[in-house]
């Protein structure tokens, strides 16, 4: 059974391009969440979704950051215009309900 | 401002012995706490959990221990293998199947051969 699936695993790209990371989540988990990794502040959670609704952005640093979930198998978080201090690991989650939240691979961003 | 903090960026542990994983949180509304372990280019995986009623859950090797007067939990594993050499994370979250974790920042543990 495949587990949550991130893409890509690793993105450079240079200051001011636009970012789109994406996620498909555990198929049967209706909630789905976005974590941004740090050396200093280690995993912030961003924005988390349930049933394709977002409930809680309190996390997303700066209007430059966006996140959708069009439907119950498919994310984005996209960062528009992008900036070097936004570089990080981006891990995406899935979980049913309050159980458990399993992780993906997550994807290595730089911005050069 | 971290409300769960891992003060320890790292930690050196040999084979055999116990490894002993601090955090501390401020926020005293976090019931629940969670310990996730990470190996590299992968995503954290739960490994642990406690609610504010106990004072020490155990799984095995893994024992967490709670004390709420100082804000504090520990995560030991004993006798420590290469296999535990990862990342952990220490998070709360209000009550247990809260969907919100703050997680700290991470304590990269090396167990030495």
């Amino acid at each position: 059974d495949a587990g949550v699936i991130q893409s890509p695993r690793h993105e450079v790209t240079e200051m001011g391009q636009e970012v789109t990371l994406r996620c498909k989540p555990i198929s049967g988990h209706n909630s789905l969440f976005w974590y941004r990794q740090t050396m200093m502040r280690g995993l912030e959670l961003l924005i988390y979704f349930n049933n394709n609704v977002p409930i809680d952005d309190s996390g997303m640093p700066e209007d430059r950051f966006s996140a959708k979930m069009p439907n119950a198998s498919f994310s984005t978080l996209k960062i528009q215009p992008s900036e070097p201090r936004d570089s990080a690991v981006y891990f995406c989650a899935s979980s049913r309900g309050g159980d458990e939240q399993f992780f993906g691979p997550g994807t290595r961003l730089t911005v050069l | 401002d971290q409300q769960v903090k891992q003060n320890s960026p790292s930690l050196s542990v040999q084979e055999g012995r116990i490894s002993i994983l601090n955090c501390d949180y401020t926020n005293s509304m976090f019931d629940y706490f969670l310990w996730y372990k990470k190996y590299p280019a992968e995503g954290p995986t739960f490994l642990i959990s406690i609610s504010s009623i106990k004072d020490k859950n155990e799984d095995g090797r893994f024992t967490v221990f709670l004390n709420k007067s100082a804000k504090h939990l520990s995560l030991h594993i004993v006798p420590s293998q290469p296999g535990d050499s990862a990342v952990y994370f220490c998070a709360a979250s209000a009550h247990q199947g809260a969907q919100k974790l703050v997680f700290g920042q991470g304590t990269r543990l090396t167990i030495n051969p």
